[in-house]
Parts: C-alpha cells; sequence; structure tokens
C-alpha cells in the first residue's frame, strides 16, 4: 500500500540556523503534498503544500521542493526561531476515488534552540 | 471561529465500557475524516465518510465504528475501549477531489482508558 518515509525524526538547530526534512512516497499517482504543523497537544497546523505540476514553492521562511521523478519532497525553513519548535508531519495523497485520503510521514521533532 | 470541533477535548473510559466520541463542521465539507494518533506517532486514517458513503480503512479494527447522521455530524464509536486504544482522535473535513486538497482538522479528543 501507499507508504510516506520521513527523515530525520529529529532535528536541533541554533536559532537562525536552517532546517531540512526530507520525506520520500512511494505511491507515483499522488499528487498533492502537504506539510502539516504540531505543537504540543495542538491540531495538526498546515503550513505549506505542493501539487505534482509544480517544482517548488515558498512562503516567507518556508518552502517545500518536490522531485517526481525520484519520489520526495523536501520542507525548508530559514532563519529558524523557537517558535518553530513542534513536530512536523509530511504527507502524500494518492489518487483513490472522490475524496483526499492523506498518508502521514512518521513526523519530525524539531527543536531550535535560542 | 473553530470550524471542526470535537467533544470532549478529553475523555476518560473504563476498559471495556463503550465511548462515543464527537464531531461537527460548519464547513459543510462532503467529506469526514477520523484519524488515530497515538503517542509520538503520525495520524492513522481509521475511515471516511463521503457524503452518507462510509469507507473503513482495511486495517481498522471492528471495534471502532462511525455514524454520519447529517453533514454537520460525525461520531465515532469504540464499542470495547482497550488500553491499547488510548490516543488522540482527531477529526477532520474536506472538499472532494478536484475542489481543494486541503484538510481542517478539529482539537482532537485525547482518550485515556482506565
Amino acid at each position: 500500500g501507499e507508504n510516506v518515509e520521513q527523515h530525520p525524526s529529529t532535528l536541533s538547530v541554533q536559532e537562525g540556523d536552517s532546517a531540512v526534512i526530507k520525506c520520500t512516497y512511494s505511491d507515483s499517482a499522488s499528487n498533492y503534498f502537504p506539510w502539516y504543523k504540531q505543537e504540543l497537544g495542538k491540531r495538526p497546523q498546515l503550513i505549506i503544500d505542493i501539487r505534482s505540476n509544480v517544482g517548488e514553492k515558498k512562503d516567507q521562511r518556508i518552502a517545500v521542493t518536490l522531485n517526481k521523478t525520484a519520489k520526495h519532497f523536501s520542507l525548508h525553513i530559514t532563519e529558524t526561531q523557537p517558535e518553530d519548535s513542534a513536530v512536523y508531519f509530511c504527507a502524500a495523497s494518492p489518487v483513490s476515488g472522490g475524496y483526499n485520503k492523506l498518508i502521514f510521514g512518521a513526523g519530525t521533532r524539531l527543536a531550535v534552540h535560542p | 471561529d473553530a470550524m471542526v470541533i470535537q467533544n470532549p477535548r478529553y475523555q476518560v473510559t473504563q476498559f471495556g465500557k463503550p465511548v462515543t466520541l464527537s464531531c461537527s463542521q460548519t464547513l459543510n465539507h462532503n467529506v469526514m475524516y477520523w484519524y488515530q494518533q497515538k503517542s509520538s506517532q503520525a495520524p492513522k486514517l481509521l475511515f471516511h465518510y463521503y457524503d452518507k458513503d462510509f469507507n473503513n480503512e482495511a486495517d481498522t479494527p471492528d471495534n471502532f465504528q462511525s455514524r454520519r447522521p447529517n453533514t454537520s455530524f460525525c461520531f465515532l464509536d469504540i464499542r470495547s475501549p482497550g488500553l491499547g486504544d488510548a490516543a488522540m482522535y482527531l477529526c477532520a473535513t474536506s472538499r472532494p477531489r478536484g475542489q481543494g486538497n486541503g484538510y481542517t482538522f478539529g482539537s482532537g479528543t485525547r482518550l485515556t482508558v482506565v
């Protein structure tokens, strides 16, 4: 079945450094790739997403890149701040029926140290 | 302006005692999902409704059932909770594929089984 692998599982950076989280998906027909940020005890919040017809998307300090050939996509956070500390989940949406099933990666716990 | 509301936020139930979690939405989205998220793990899809059509994931235990009496409400019933069912249960909604892929998550219900 569909599978999404995410690395690393934990990431520790100094404030101001960049952070990169990588994901690989198995279903080549997947066409939508969102990233969620989840703070402790809170709901996952969508921070950025990308569709399969786009190779890169940027929103202020956050960017996502997609390599369809290699079936991997990455989240890039620049100029990290302590409030970026959270668990980040990537997800892929395989083409299946009329709904938007999301398969999540295992998550990356990002710690940004002042 | 909460648009996907889950009640209660915290639920404690006894081993083997049926429990129901509720989710309501004001977005008029066709699709409603229930995810189970155990500590330090990714959300795992249990089932979803596309309008009135119920779709169970292949590995969702029979102990978990769902009801969607109307567009706005969806319930998760756990018939005989075991200790392994302790988790955060997340409800999410979305439009059908082709009308936007974004999920809106509720705040979740954290279930404790004693």
